[in-house]
């Protein structure tokens, strides 16, 4: 069985401040990663996605990925309470394939930023 | 218009009852999946379905059965429904992946929430 491990938090920052995800996961041969936040009561929604070693920005969201240590980070600048939610790593099982691609879910670290 | 949707929302039922989740996409994607999230938020595959093709099949009691009419609707009927069962079914439907970029955007439903008593 593939894990993907998160530590549950919560994480509790300052609003304006940096927040900072960290992610593991046991399959060596991943190739895609992902961040999901999923906001209490509702769906999961893809925030980032990486896929090489290395930094991924994507507005106040920056992706970190080093596969030789099996880590994926997420960082959050400017940290709002809108950023307040479960975030979700998930990393692709095994080699991609045309079909049957599955993704999987790490347990989420809650974020709560306070004002 | 909601791209994904499950109808019910919620599901409150007794042990041993069936019941079914119905799943809609209007997103045109290939790619269905029914994922479960339970109470402390692990969200697991259950099962996939390619253009009406299971192509997943988790380790998941044969209770459950999937059944894909067309591409755009995925349904989930539990027969036997047990304690363990309650949890929150989302259905998510993707774009395939080109290459090694598996898009990884599932676009998750609602969620239909499942409480058995």
């Amino acid at each position: 069985q593939k894990e993907v491990e998160q530590n549950s938090g919560p994480l509790s920052v300052p609003e304006g401040a940096i927040a900072s995800l960290n992610c593991t996961y046991s399959d060596r041969v991943s190739q895609s990663f992902f961040w999901y936040r999923q906001y209490s009561g509702k769906s999961p929604e893809l925030i980032m996605s990486i896929y090489s070693n290395g930094d991924k920005e994507d507005g106040r969201f920056t992706a970190q990925l080093n596969k030789a240590s099996q880590y994926v980070s997420l960082l959050i600048r400017d940290s709002q309470p809108s950023d307040s939610a479960t975030y979700l790593c998930a990393v692709t099982e095994g080699l991609i394939k045309a079909a049957g691609n599955k993704l999987t879910f790490g347990g989420g670290t809650r974020v709560l930023v306070k004002p | 218009d909601t791209a994904v949707s499950q109808t019910p929302k919620y599901l409150v039922t007794q042990m041993g009852n069936d019941k079914s989740i119905k799943c809609e996409q209007n997103l045109g994607h290939d790619t269905m999946y029914w994922y479960k999230q339970d109470s402390k938020k692990f969200l697991k595959i259950m099962f996939s379905y390619n253009n009406k093709e299971l192509i997943i099949n988790e380790t998941v009691p044969n209770r459950f059965s999937p059944k894909s009419p067309d591409k755009a609707h995925l349904n989930l009927h539990i027969n036997s429904l047990e304690l363990g069962d309650s949890a929150v079914y989302f259905c998510a439907s993707s774009l395939p992946g080109t290459g090694v970029r598996l898009t990884g955007e599932l676009f998750f439903g609602e969620g239909s929430r499942l409480t058995v008593l």
